[in-house]
């Protein structure tokens, strides 16, 4: 079975910085890899998807990157806001619609 | 409207109740989710459904009921649940070109259960 684990766990981080989440997984054979964040007590909002044919996508203040050989994906998020602060989820998609989350990472940015 | 609408947002119930949550989306989407997610955990998938067939069920008790009535629709019938299903229960939709790889899903605010 898939197991995904995201580190670090938690990240506390000034305002400004630039930061990099980690998310693996151990079955590289995945059609695609989703980012998620989620507020306290909320739904999950998709941030990037990228399918297991690209190695990055980009959407503003965030890139993601794929390296699917090794099981590896990375968010990095520039110029942090305080609005950043929330938990991030990857999740992976295997046959048949079978979705896999990481652990998350509960990022907090201090203004 | 890429919006999954999912109700009631709370409920507290009884072990002896019956009560169903619903979810809703108007995408065109054909693959829809349950995930029960416990505090400070990763959501776990139910239930998929793909083209209104339960297509997944990763072993759920048999007191989780899950219903897709039609293309936009999900419901969860929960009846005699336990104390430890108290959770936040998610339902997300995605495309199904039906080629096998999964799109972009989409998630609802979730409903706060409480069993009492």
């Amino acid at each position: 079975k898939q197991e995904v684990t995201q580190i670090p766990a938690a990240l506390s981080v000034p305002e400004g910085e630039n930061l990099v989440l980690n998310c693996s997984f151990t079955d590289s054979a995945i059609y695609n890899l989703q980012w998620f964040r989620q507020d306290p007590g909320k739904g999950l909002t998709s941030l990037l998807l990228i399918q297991s044919s690209q190695r990055e996508q980009t959407s503003g203040r965030l890139n993601a990157s794929l390296d699917k050989s090794s099981g590896r994906s990375t968010l990095y998020i520039a110029a942090s806001q305080p609005g950043d602060s929330a938990t991030y989820l990857c999740a992976v998609s295997s046959a048949g619609n079978q979705f896999y989350f990481g652990t998350g990472t509960s990022l907090t940015v201090i203004p | 409207d890429t919006e999954v609408t999912q109700t009631p947002k709370h409920l507290v119930m009884g072990m002896t109740n019956k009560k169903s949550l619903k979810c809703e989306q108007h995408m065109g989407h054909r693959a829809m989710y349950w995930y029960k997610q416990k505090a400070k955990k990763p959501p776990e998938l139910m239930f998929v459904y793909s083209y209104e067939k339960l297509s997944i069920n990763e072993s759920v008790p048999s007191r989780f009921s899950p219903e897709c009535p039609n293309s936009s629709l999900l419901n969860l019938h929960l009846h005699a649940l336990q104390p430890e299903d108290s959770a936040l229960y998610l339902c997300a939709s995605s495309q199904d070109s039906g080629g096998g790889a999964a799109e972009t899903q989409y998630f609802g605010p979730g409903t706060r259960l409480l069993v009492l």
